[in-house]
């Protein structure tokens, strides 16, 4: 099946621009989404369907795609944003669930 | 509110059989597909296996086909998933999960607390 591809971590400044990736050849030709897990917690749902935002999260958690990547795009950084961010998606060739290896946002 | 209580993790020795129940509460349970996801210890998440939401189309990743088996009973707002021969690499904490897009398999909308499943020796 196909795999998706996440950097390990990104770091980014209080009140910036965070962008999380998702990189692989089934990117584009399904839909992607993407979760949030705070240390002990259970992961949440930010985005699903590459840009569709959940009711009760904030406008500025937002999703694209292009090619074969997809992109999660978090403004104004806040310190509660700190979390590991796992974009996901269904393989219909295989049916499978594929989830990236995950992304641990740093806010320094 | 949408809830989902996992049970019946343990602690269990390599070759043996665990069965996980998960609990669902404040929606219509019948209508919708459900998945179980695990979490090894400090690793990131694997989905393990869906079932549709009539039971007619179950879906396994690789490494538990033959070994797994997810059920659902509807009288009971209950899905559960049967582990036999269960590996060290088993060891995870398995969630369930609600399936979020209609009449097809996307993503997951609702997730359950968790239940820990260690397998040693």
């Amino acid at each position: 099946s196909h795999g998706l591809t996440q950097a390990p971590s990104v770091s980014v400044a209080p009140g910036k621009t965070a962008n999380i990736s998702c990189g692989g050849d089934i990117v584009g030709h399904t839909g992607v989404h993407w979760y949030q897990q705070k240390p002990g917690q259970v992961p949440v749902l930010v985005i699903f369907f590459d840009s569709d935002r959940p009711s009760g999260i904030p406008e500025r958690f937002s999703g694209s795609s292009s090619g074969d990547t997809a992109t999660l795009t978090i403004t104004r950084v806040e310190d509660g944003d700190e979390a590991v961010y796992y974009c996901q998606v269904w393989d219909s060739r295989f049916h499978h669930v594929v989830f990236g290896g995950g992304t641990k946002l740093t806010v320094l | 509110q949408v809830q989902l209580v996992e049970s019946g993790g343990g602690v269990v020795q390599p070759g043996s059989s665990l069965r996980l129940s998960c609990a669902a509460s404040g929606f219509i349970f019948s209508n919708y597909a459900m998945h179980w996801v695990r979490q090894a210890p400090g690793k990131g998440l694997e989905w393990v296996a869906v079932t549709s939401y009539d039971g007619s189309s179950k879906y396994y990743i690789d490494s538990v086909k033959g070994r797994f088996t997810i059920s659902r009973d509807d009288s009971k707002n209950t899905l559960f998933l049967h582990m036999d021969s269960l590996r060290a690499e088993d060891t995870a904490v398995y969630f369930c999960a609600r399936e979020g897009a209609d009449g097809d398999f996307e993503f997951f909308d609702y997730w359950g607390q968790g239940s820990l499943v260690t397998v040693s020796s």
